[in-house]
């Protein structure tokens, strides 16, 4: 069955540390695509990044990357120098090309970053 | 600018009264999901659609209704509303196809009384 699982519920940290957001998931399916989101105070949910099941490459954006692990099932997100505008709920999530209807969310990782 | 609009973004209601969330696309997308947001529980689909009059259950569709008349739009309906139907309701679009990235509308509070 597929899930997806955010381990950590909530991480503080201070203006300036790296900060990483786990992310593992189980799929059968050997095509699929991995997602974050992240859901500021605000509330909307903003797209951050999508990555196939056949593209390993570590992807950098900014202070933002991302490893992408199929070996281990996950894909984890990294902040290099956390800023306060860092601060929101991410969410990770996973599609299967078997099955285009849903996406499926883990929990969510609440960041808080002080200053 | 493309954009999934939901309406309305904040609502008080009480037990019963029926009421209908609006989502609206301007991409020309054929899927629209609407997603429920709950603290613990990340989100769940509740109903989508692959495209006009093709409507079909999510993971939590009860007490939910839904219909596309017309590609841009995809109402939410909970034809008589509970305490327990209160949470953050997100709309979504995309083209379709599971590598496709979805677009979420601002949300919705519903709090039903």
């Amino acid at each position: 069955a597929q899930k997806v699982t955010q381990a950590q519920t909530e991480i503080s940290v201070v203006e300036k540390e790296d900060v990483t957001l786990d992310c593992v998931y189980e799929t059968r399916d050997t095509t699929y695509y991995l997602f974050w989101y992240k859901q500021p105070p605000s509330g909307e949910l903003v797209f951050l990044i999508r990555r196939n099941s056949f593209d390993e490459q570590n992807e950098i954006s900014g202070r933002y990357s991302w490893n992408f692990q199929k070996s281990t099932s996950s894909f984890n997100f990294t902040i290099t120098a956390s800023q306060v505008v860092d601060s929101a709920v991410y969410f990770c999530a996973l599609s299967e090309a078997k099955d285009t209807d849903k996406l499926i969310f883990g929990t969510g990782t609440r960041l808080q970053v002080f200053p | 600018e493309a954009q999934v609009t939901q309406n309305p973004r904040y609502l008080i209601t009480v037990t019963g009264k029926k009421l209908t969330v609006t989502c609206s696309q301007n991409m020309n997308h054929e899927y629209m999901s609407w997603y429920r947001q709950d603290p613990g529980l990340g989100l769940r689909q509740i109903y989508y659609s692959m495209n006009v009059e093709v409507t079909d259950k999510g993971d939590v569709p009860e007490g939910y209704k839904v219909s596309r008349k017309e590609k841009r739009n995809f109402p939410l309906i909970l034809e008589s509303p509970s305490p327990n139907q209160t949470s953050l309701y997100f709309c979504a679009s995309s083209t379709g196809m599971a590598k496709n990235i979805q677009y979420f509308g601002a949300g919705t509070r519903l709090s039903v009384l």
